[in-house]
């Protein structure tokens, strides 16, 4: 698989904590992504980064934050988490010079619960 | 906006049965097409792709799709399906002007393949 993973694989937190999940990559690609996969409802886009310090927000971004600090790691951070929030989080990254393997590679996701 | 809906939500088929998810997407302009799998407890990999060129396309593991313009669709196939292609497919689109955008999934098939 490629170079690219998240921790913690899973967590238990409580309602009204934060929390950072990690996405770390060694492929250099420029294209970050943060999803949440729920039943029903496919993958949904939480935010995006295209770049450095360069992030945009997706369609279910209420009540999630994200940074970039450096191209190999994009944190998502819940400020306060809720119980709407348990899902499993996936990152996936992609090289938007590359046809040749272009598309999404995925992490293995984050199991997050929230009671 | 682009979306992308999928036929069926739950499949059920016997070994050796033929397979054809339904997948229709809305978009105006000219897109790039994905199927994706999730294996239980794994994350999504790439079945196939679709760029440009022959609207029919092979990918991994036996499995097909047919792009057919006219009717925004890109459905899967295999001729013949096995215990161990359970799982839950996405079908995936994106716009091939946005190179590294981010992709809209459907909501996901689930496919029961019985002994």
């Amino acid at each position: 698989d490629a170079g690219i993973t998240q921790s913690p694989r899973h967590k238990v937190t409580e309602t009204g904590t934060p929390v950072t999940l990690r996405c770390h990559q060694t492929e250099n690609h420029r294209y970050m992504y943060w999803y949440r996969q729920d039943p029903g409802h496919g993958l949904r886009l939480i935010h995006y980064s295209y770049g450095v310090k360069d992030t945009d927000k997706g369609e279910v971004s209420d009540g999630y934050s994200v940074s970039r600090s450096k191209t190999e790691d994009f944190l998502l951070t819940l400020e306060s988490a809720t119980s709407s929030q348990t899902s499993v989080y996936f990152c996936a990254i992609s090289d938007r010079g590359d046809r040749t393997n272009y598309g999404y590679t995925f992490g293995s996701g984050t199991r997050l619960t929230v009671v | 906006a682009q979306s992308v809906s999928q036929h069926n939500h739950h499949v059920i088929l016997s070994e050796a049965a033929s397979l054809e998810l339904g997948c229709n997407y809305s978009y105006g302009g000219t897109v790039n097409l994905f199927w994706y799998v999730q294996y239980p407890g794994q994350h999504l990999q790439l079945l196939l792709k679709y760029f440009s060129g022959d609207p029919l396309v092979k990918g991994i593991k036996g499995f097909e799709a047919e792009f057919i313009k006219s009717k925004f669709s890109f459905n899967l196939r295999k001729p013949s399906v096995q215990w161990s292609d359970t799982a839950e497919y996405f079908c995936a689109v994106n716009s091939r002007d946005n190179y590294g955008q981010n992709f809209v999934f459907g909501p996901g098939t689930r496919l029961s393949v019985l002994p």
